[in-house]
């Protein structure tokens, strides 16, 4: 198995324009995260879809943050408008709900706003 | 809520001498834990995870851990620090429903 699948790997962009990452989970896994990662504020957990349906949102920062996941392979966390603050690390992890074990995580899109 | 606290955001050790990493959990069920660790530049990566079966939890490079409900504990350790140790290491506890909790990270420095 690839593992779980991040792109980009490095995003770089100018302050407001829009940014999506994209993960592709772990083939027969059916819960995914999104975490950010800062210096500050170490490791955050963004949202959670169990089954592709969202069940907790309480981490994303603000309404700039959406996350979506149309189907069980597939997820995508957007930023829009970006802010220089939003410069961080956002890894995926994805992990099957039936055997509460470990999450897998992805390489990790490094994205920088200036 | 569940919650993590890990003592010391940095620890530095000698080669070959004992690494004690420390972790303590809050949970309203008992929960499932687990040790991850960080190369720079990378994902995380499992070295060991504790689900309710043996307390003492053998994982990756030498690593172990002993779960203490008692003190509410998941400390890592390994006999015999190596370079290749020299990582940042995340515990993490997870509840019902998959949510997995990270504490704040502690780097490991290895000195030769």
């Amino acid at each position: 198995d690839a593992g779980v699948i991040q792109s980009p790997r490095h995003e770089v962009t100018e302050m407001g324009q829009e940014v999506t990452l994209r993960c592709k989970p772990i083939s027969g896994h059916n819960s995914l995260f999104w975490y950010r990662q800062t210096m500050m504020r170490g490791l955050e957990l963004l949202i959670y879809f169990n089954n592709n349906v969202p069940i907790d949102d309480s981490g994303m920062p603000e309404d700039r943050f959406s996350a979506k996941m149309p189907n069980a392979s597939f997820s995508t966390l957007k930023i829009q408008p970006s802010e220089p603050r939003d410069s961080a690390v956002y890894f995926c992890a994805s992990t099957r709900l039936d055997r509460r074990t470990e999450a897998f995580f992805g390489q990790g899109t490094r994205l920088t706003v200036v | 809520a569940q919650s993590v606290t890990q003592l010391g955001s940095h620890v530095s050790v000698s080669e070959g001498a004992l690494v004690l990493l420390r972790c303590n959990y809050s949970s309203s069920v008992p929960p499932y834990l687990f040790w991850y660790v960080q190369y720079p530049n990378q994902g995380l990566q499992l070295l060991l995870k504790y689900t309710s079966a043996a307390t003492l939890v053998k994982g990756i490079n030498g690593f172990e851990a002993e779960f203490k409900k008692s003190e509410t504990s998941f400390h890592l350790t390994k006999p015999s620090a190596h370079m290749s140790d020299a990582a940042e290491y995340f515990c993490a506890v997870a509840e019902y429903g998959n949510k997995l909790v990270f504490g704040a990270g502690t780097i490991l420095r290895v000195k030769s």
